[in-house]
């Protein structure tokens, strides 16, 4: 059982569309990560958020901490073909790792 | 800076066989981390060694699993015997210490138990 939900599972747009992948919990974490896995790869960090309520960019992508530091979500604004992969969250308790399962994200040329 | 190193690629077993994956670190991180991966799932911490002590394997099926790091650098994660259920991505991943939040993962070893 994973203890962080992702929706949604799959995700296929168009190139130039945005999108946005949840991750949800009922537990509280100190922190929460957002990676992003190509096949036939390891996952490669993309972001930290400490502070509930924090929001991070970078470039095209916006990440939230929600207040309660439970939930997250990436947003990505206007896709390309290179963000195609894996997105997978991961809360951190004492500096260990809870996966979600991940978002396939697919960007159609 | 050379990333995680692991071998083999690709392994495939019968089940009831035994195998053994290996990984070399990132040059000077004291903390190294096996990951199980099931098709579907996001990864699933089996063991992690500070240098060449376990801090934890409470996840690990310690009746056919068994992890070491002899000198506190490279590893070797180990299987035996196998079971159908056993096949997944194995990645290992490496931090500069224990206390630190980037982990930097390697590309992994996919096997399929048949």
């Amino acid at each position: 059982t994973q203890l962080l939900e992702q929706s949604p599972q799959f995700l296929s747009i168009q190139e130039g569309e945005n999108l946005t992948v949840y991750c949800n919990s009922s537990s509280v974490f100190s922190s929460l990560q957002w990676y992003r896995q190509e096949p036939g790869e390891g996952p490669v960090l993309l972001v930290t958020v400490v502070t509930g309520g924090e929001v991070k960019k970078l470039k095209r992508l916006t990440f939230q901490f929600g207040d309660a530091r439970k939930d997250s979500s990436l947003h990505i604004t206007a896709a390309q073909p290179g963000d195609t992969g894996l997105y997978l969250c991961a809360g951190v308790t004492d500096y260990k790792l809870s996966f979600g399962a991940g978002t396939t994200v697919t960007v159609r040329a | 800076e050379a990333g995680v190193a692991q071998s083999p690629r690709y392994k495939i077993i019968e089940k009831r066989q035994s195998v053994a994956f290996w990984c070399n670190p990132i040059s000077g991180h004291a903390t190294l981390y096996w990951y199980q991966q099931i098709l579907g799932q996001g990864p699933k911490l089996l063991i992690q060694f500070q240098n060449n002590g376990v801090v934890d394997d409470s996840q690990l099926p310690k009746d056919r699993f068994s992890a070491e790091r002899l000198k506190g650098v490279d590893s070797t994660l180990k299987i035996q015997p196998a079971k159908l259920e056993d096949s997944a991505v194995y990645l290992c991943a490496s931090s500069a210490n224990s206390n630190s939040y980037e982990q930097y993962f390697g590309p992994g070893t996919r096997l399929t138990v048949t």
